[in-house]
């Protein structure tokens, strides 16, 4: 029962270094999504796919690239790191049903990622 | 825009009931929901209330709805130490694929 999982767990940066934050999930859900957690502002969505082979920007969409890889895997992917983009990242999925409007999201453990 | 806010802090005593509330703007939301998130850890999906409901209970834990002032809050009785975490209310909109989150209550439990 491994729900979520996202790699790395911790990641430290320089400015300007490139990395990927993967996720899989195991529950054959068709939406998944990329929130940012930084203190006092809540989770804040950054991209999501609402099913495979589609993506879209969130809240927070500047400085990060997604890649819908196929059902089960959603990356993230920092081009050039800047210290703005220091937070914990945490993908989500969740079943979204065809025409219906309940959308309860299952967490990944988050990636801790600091940049320097 | 969809707006979702609540306090950041709540203190309460073990044993005593906890209230944590919510405020959010969208009057289209047909499902609202509470997250758990212990420290290092993700969040957990609490519970969740349709918007036709005024109150859902789940043992200790109770759900109160007021469609018309837009507020949502959690009781949860009996307070424990384990019960000390961050709490997120979470809005979804009708025909949006997108929950908007609260900035989170952190519920401190003192013994």
């Amino acid at each position: 029962n491994a729900g979520v999982t996202q790699t790395p767990k911790f990641q430290v940066l320089k400015t300007g270094q490139s990395m990927t934050l993967q996720c899989a999930q195991d529950m054959n859900h068709n939406s998944m999504y990329w929130y940012r957690q930084d203190p006092g502002m809540g989770l804040r969505l950054i991209y999501y796919s609402a099913s495979e082979g589609t993506t879209d920007k969130g809240e927070v969409p500047n400085g990060y690239n997604v890649s819908r890889l196929n059902k089960r895997e959603f990356s993230l992917r920092l081009e050039s790191a800047a210290p703005s983009q220091t937070s914990v990242y945490f993908c989500a999925s969740s079943e979204r049903p065809q025409g219906g409007t309940q959308n309860i999201q299952y967490f990944g453990a988050g990636t801790r990622l600091s940049v320097l | 825009g969809e707006d979702v806010e609540q306090s950041l802090f709540l203190s309460v005593r073990e044993g005593d009931s906890s209230v944590i509330n919510c405020t959010y703007t969208d009057s289209s939301s047909t499902y609202l929901y509470w997250y758990k998130q212990e420290p290092g850890a993700g969040l957990q999906l609490l519970t969740y209330i349709f918007s036709n409901m005024d109150m859902k209970q789940d043992q200790r834990l109770t759900v109160l709805l007021n469609k018309k002032d837009k507020h949502l809050s959690l009781r949860i009785a009996d307070t424990q130490t384990g019960d000390s975490a961050i709490y997120f209310c979470a809005d979804s909109g009708g025909a949006t694929n997108k929950l908007i989150f609260g900035t989170g209550t952190l519920l401190a439990v003192q013994p």
